[in-house]
């Protein structure tokens, strides 16, 4: 079965530091990974995805991922922090042919002034 | 474009009630879900659909129903409310599962 797992529940960083959000995933074959972000009372939009190919991918807002197969990761990096940066982010995957993603528990960001 | 529309937005209810979560998207997307979101536990599964007349249950489905009568809607119904199922619920949609989810706004339930 599939499984996701963020291990920072709370990251503070200073506006202007850089970020790394860190995801594990376990899937049994090629996995279609997700990041989304959720600020407070919203739904969640989607920052980027990874399918196949390039293992480094670009997403909005300036964020970016990189999947390293070895490593069962899917890590989230953005060089220089905004204040509007601040939220919850979910890291999903999704199985090849599935409808449905599995998302981790979620790691909430504040940032410092 | 609204996207996806759910209503409402906030919802108390008796255990024991029953009570109908809406959900609605004009992207013509095939495939639909429902999620709930609990503190700590990220967004779990609930139900889901691939398209009008075909449904099936995600990691969490007991205690609720769902239908796909028409490709915008895709409805979900608490059969008889517990306070287990105070919740923030999300309805997703998307035109291939695999390409990302388009999100509603939420419903924030609370059984008393």
């Amino acid at each position: 079965a599939q499984s996701v797992t963020q291990p920072d529940i709370h990251i503070t960083v200073s506006e202007g530091a850089s970020l790394e959000l860190r995801c594990n995933y376990s899937y049994g074959a090629t996995p279609y990974l997700f990041w989304y972000v959720q600020s407070p009372g919203q739904g969640l939009q989607l920052l980027l995805k990874y399918f196949s190919g390039d293992t480094l991918v670009q997403g909005i807002k300036g964020f970016e991922a990189e999947f390293k197969r070895s490593q069962s990761s899917f890590n989230l990096r953005k060089p220089s922090v905004h204040w509007s940066d601040a939220a919850e982010y979910f890291c999903a995957v999704g199985a090849l042919g599935a409808q449905k993603l599995v998302f981790g528990q979620g790691t909430r960001l504040t940032i410092n002034p | 474009n609204a996207g996806v529309t759910q209503t409402p937005k906030f919802q108390v209810l008796k255990t024991g009630q029953s009570m109908t979560l809406q959900c609605a998207q004009d992207m013509n997307h095939e495939y639909m879900s429902w999620y709930r979101q609990d503190p700590g536990m990220g967004l779990r599964l609930i139900h889901y659909s691939v398209g009008a007349g075909i449904t099936d249950q995600g990691e969490v489905p007991n205690g609720y129903n769902v239908s796909r009568s028409t490709t915008e809607d895709f409805p979900l119904r608490l059969l008889s409310a517990a306070p287990s199922q105070t919740s923030v619920y999300f309805c997703a949609s998307s035109s291939q599962g695999l390409y990302g989810y388009t999100f509603g706004s939420g419903t924030r339930l609370t059984v008393v």
